[in-house]
């Protein structure tokens, strides 16, 4: 299995702009997982799907973050406008419902808004 | 709310030594304790986890302790190598698919 891909691995874009960051989980998986990863706050959990079903966004930090997971294989999470203090290193993890309880994360996307 | 603890921050250890991370969490219905470990550039990495119904487990160099009266647990690395640098989170879970991140601890193994 390639394990779960993100894309892209950096994105730098201009304040004010659509970003949007892409996430395969791994084949299987039903629970996917929307981290970001800052110096001064952690790693802080955004938002989770369960069967492609938001299940708890109480992480996100305004309604400028949007995350969609249209089916098994795919998910995306937007930002709308971007600003600066968005900047941050995103990950998409995901698991399966049974089994152990670990995550498997991706290589996450650095985002840059300058 | 639910909080983890982690201490220390950085641990600079000579090679062959010992190595000790400690995790205290908040939340007394947390049932799950996973440890990650994350090089430059990547995401986290699963390297350990323990379950409440367990005091104690091991992997090879790597070993997990559990204090529930305390509310506490601590990652184990004996004869460390230079590639166990990295940086090492806990996590606290009670079940729910979501975890509590601990803050990081920057582990550099001295050659």
């Amino acid at each position: 299995d390639a394990g779960v891909i993100q894309s892209p691995r950096h994105e730098v874009t201009e304040m004010g702009q659509e970003v949007t960051l892409r996430c395969k989980p791994i084949s299987g998986h039903d629970y996917l997982f929307w981290y970001r990863q800052t110096m001064m706050r952690g790693l802080e959990l955004l938002i989770y799907f369960n069967n492609n079903v938001p299940i708890d966004d109480s992480g996100m930090p305004e309604d400028r973050f949007s995350a969609k997971m249209p089916n098994a294989s795919f998910s995306t999470l937007k930002i709308q406008p971007s600003e600066p203090r968005d900047s941050a290193v995103y990950f998409c993890a995901s698991r399966a419902g049974t089994g152990n309880y670990g995550y498997t994360f991706g290589s996450g996307t650095r985002l840059t808004v300058v | 709310g639910e909080n983890v603890e982690q201490h220390p921050s950085t641990l600079s250890v000579q090679e062959g030594d010992s190595a000790v991370i400690k995790c205290t969490y908040s939340d007394s219905a947390s049932n799950y304790f996973p440890w990650y470990k994350q090089e430059l550039g990547k995401g986290p990495q699963l390297i350990i986890d323990i379950r409440s119904n367990v005091g104690e487990k091991k992997d090879q160099r790597i070993a997990v302790t559990l204090n529930k009266t305390a509310k506490h647990f601590s990652l184990h690395i004996t004869e460390t190598q230079p590639e166990d640098s990295a940086v090492y989170f806990c996590a606290a879970s009670r079940g729910t698919y979501k975890y509590i991140f601990g803050t990081g601890t920057r582990l550099k193994v001295l050659a």
